[in-house]
């Protein structure tokens, strides 16, 4: 069974430009989540979607965040403009359902500079 | 509002001998508890979880947990560590039945096994 696929791998920016992370969950998983990973912290879950409709977008900074599951499938969180702080690594993990494990994907390492 | 407290951020420990990762944790309501493992390069991995039933849960490779409701503590040991457990370990807590909904994580802890 394929894992949860992300990419790129590693992203450098510099800082007010713009950047898109890629996710593509398990097939059949229904539900799928970002976490943002900042160095020496845990993961901090920034958007849950179930199918493609958004379960919770509580901690995401809708004012430079985005993210869509337009087909209920992949997934795609873009930074626009990006800030110095924002330099962590993005996790996107998916699950069966809401009541099952999440396996999570390698992570993209974004460089803010 | 619900925390995870990791008081070691790196530990060291000698190969064959035990090793015990301390996880505190404080909610206002049920929790489910559960500890992850991230190895290089690698994503996270689900190590083991607590939902109900017994307070003691293992994993497949030699780990255990044990829920401590009275400390709120889930401290994970292993009697005997091996190179290959070198790894970031994340203590997380839910308070939704579920495998990821609603989860917030610790700082994690640096397994460092030394030959």
């Amino acid at each position: 069974e394929a894992g949860v696929a992300q990419s790129p791998r590693y992203k450098i920016i510099e800082k007010r430009q713009s950047v898109a992370f890629w996710c593509n969950p398990i097939s059949g998983h229904a539900t799928l989540y970002w976490y943002q990973q900042i160095l020496g912290q845990g993961p901090k879950l920034l958007i849950q979607f179930q199918n493609n409709g958004v379960v919770d977008d509580s901690q995401l900074p809708k004012d430079r965040f985005s993210a869509e599951r337009l087909k209920g499938v992949d997934s795609t969180l873009k930074i626009q403009p990006a800030k110095l702080e924002d330099s962590a690594v993005y996790l996107c993990a998916s699950s069966l359902d809401r009541s099952t494990e999440a396996f999570f994907g390698q992570g993209t390492r974004l460089t803010v500079v | 509002a619900q925390s995870v407290t990791q008081l070691d951020s790196q530990v060291p420990v000698f190969e064959e001998a035990p090793v015990e990762l301390r996880c505190n944790y404080s909610s206002s309501v049920s929790v489910y508890l559960f500890w992850y493992v991230q190895y290089p390069n690698q994503g996270l991995q689900l190590l083991l979880k607590y939902l109900s039933g017994s307070t003691l849960v293992k994993s497949i490779n030699g780990f255990e947990a044990e829920f401590n409701k009275s400390q709120t503590s889930f401290h994970l040991r292993k009697p005997s560590v091996h190179i290959s457990d070198t790894a970031e370990y994340f203590c997380a807590v839910s308070d939704r039945l579920g495998g990821a909904d609603g989860l917030t994580f610790g700082k994690g802890t640096h397994l460092i096994i030394q030959p």
